[in-house]
């Protein structure tokens, strides 16, 4: 049961195009989290939200930006992708203490 | 630096038998800790998590054991069944907020039938 929703799948398009990577939840968490995976690797976290009007930015700096208009709503946006961009990027959010829930991520290759 | 480390990056264990799944971190400022559980094309799932007043809690066919002096935690499946394949991956934060969890790289449990 899908409670968070990570759109597209899959991407594979070409360096300098802008993305949009699509993250939205039906839960009403007020935390939402963007990580980045290459693959065998730990997840490093890019960017979080507390809540409408609220971004950080994580401990792996990313070229990417993030918005937070609607609680359940948190995309990340790349302006021009280059290949450095390609990973798998997962969406959580949370709420109070407990644990997060992920979505199933998006696989991004910028050729 | 990685404050997490998983040293094993696969597993594989009979049906039946028990799964230990380690997991080592660095800073002693961490206080809870979490197991996910991740299928291929899946997010991760949340499968348990220990707080460091615990030394262990239980969940069904899932234990975590954290000895904070060795700063090391282990999740242990017993039976295995081969519906616990995934990769599992260790996680550790401080003051409960997610913000600066860190994540270990993985370990890869694969239970033959």
């Amino acid at each position: 049961e899908a409670d968070i929703y990570q759109t597209p799948r899959y991407l594979v398009i070409g360096t300098g195009k802008k993305i949009t990577l699509e993250c939205s939840q039906t839960m009403g968490h007020d935390k939402m989290y963007w990580y980045q995976q290459d693959p065998g690797m730990e997840l490093h976290l890019i960017h979080y939200s507390y809540g409408v009007n609220s971004t950080e930015k994580g401990d792996l700096s990313s070229e990417s930006t993030v918005s937070r208009i609607r609680t359940e709503h948190f995309p990340l946006t790349l302006e021009s992708a280059r290949p450095s961009h390609t990973s798998q990027y997962l969406c959580a959010s949370s709420v109070g203490n407990q644990p997060q829930h992920f979505g199933d991520g998006t696989r991004l290759s910028i050729l | 630096d990685q404050q997490v480390k998983q040293n094993s990056p696969s597993l594989s264990v009979q049906e039946g038998r028990i799964s230990i799944l380690n997991c080592d971190y660095t800073n002693s400022m961490f206080d809870y800790f979490l197991w996910y559980k991740k299928y291929p094309a899946e997010g991760p799932t949340f499968l348990i998590s220990i707080s460091s007043i615990k030394d262990k809690n239980e969940d069904g066919r899932f234990t975590v054991f954290l000895n904070k002096s060795a700063k090391h935690l282990s999740l242990h499946i017993v039976p295995s069944q081969p519906g616990d394949s995934a990769v599992y991956f260790c996680a550790a934060t401080r003051g409960g907020g997610y913000n600066d969890m860190r994540f270990g790289a993985g370990t890869r449990l694969t239970v033959k039938p």
